[in-house]
């Protein structure tokens, strides 16, 4: 079946830890993103990237990197420097045409991050 | 100024009735899209509708519909016949323009809807 694994359901960070938040598709859609949702909150978009090797800061960009080496891979990493990184994550993917597309997003189960 | 608002936090409604959830809107775009998303106590964000402002009929998925208002800038999602599998947050979101954008949207706080038996 088609969809976006996300990996682990559940991740505990030390302090002072880079933690490493896995997203995977099989919708062959070139665009994918991530967002970090806290309790009583939308979506705050963290990083996307439309295309592989390239990739945009969101609105809450500090203290997260991304890489997009392969089309089906868009790895979040929660550095140290995030300091409430406390959150639920979210990836999500799509396609990327213009002309008032739908341009839906699918999403990921998420990942729920905790400070030990 | 929030560019999606959902003002009610959370709404209860009886199984087998109608329920509507509120979304405002504010754009200067001419061409945008409305989504819809229920989020499960699971987490995962499902897809449920979507309207284009240029579509002239109001968006319909099975049991769910989108009571689009333009010149409101209301897209309130009515939930037909509620089931307790339907008891979720729902969200409302938009994205803007068609030109060089990123078609990136943006997201409402969320309604938790509550079904009762």
């Amino acid at each position: 079946d088609g969809g976006i694994t996300q990996s682990p359901k559940y991740l505990f960070r030390k302090e002072g830890q880079n933690v490493t938040l896995s997203c995977e598709q099989n919708l062959n859609h070139d665009a994918m993103y991530w967002y970090r949702q806290d309790p009583g909150q939308g979506l705050r978009l963290i990083y996307y990237s439309q295309i592989v090797n390239d990739f945009q800061k969101g609105d809450i960009a500090e203290g997260y990197s991304v890489s997009r080496e392969k089309k089906e891979s868009f790895p979040l990493t929660v550095t140290s420097a995030q300091k409430n990184p406390t959150a639920f994550y979210l990836c999500a993917s799509s396609i990327v045409r213009s002309g008032g597309a739908k341009n839906i997003q699918y999403f990921g189960a998420g990942t729920r991050l905790s400070v030990l | 100024a929030q560019k999606i608002t959902q003002t009610q936090p959370g709404m209860f409604v009886q199984e087998k009735e109608a329920v509507t959830l509120d979304c405002t809107y504010d754009t200067s775009d001419q061409s945008y899209g409305l989504f819809w998303y229920k989020q499960p106590s699971s987490g995962e964000m499902i897809f449920l509708i979507y309207q284009g402002s240029y579509d002239e009929q109001n968006a319909t998925e099975g049991r769910y519909s989108l009571n689009f208002q333009k010149a409101r800038k209301s897209a309130n999602l009515v939930i037909s016949a509620s089931q307790l599998g339907d008891s979720a947050m729902y969200f409302c979101a938009m994205r803007e323009g068609i030109s060089g954008g990123s078609y990136i949207p943006t997201f409402g706080r969320g309604t938790s809807l509550i079904v009762h038996p």
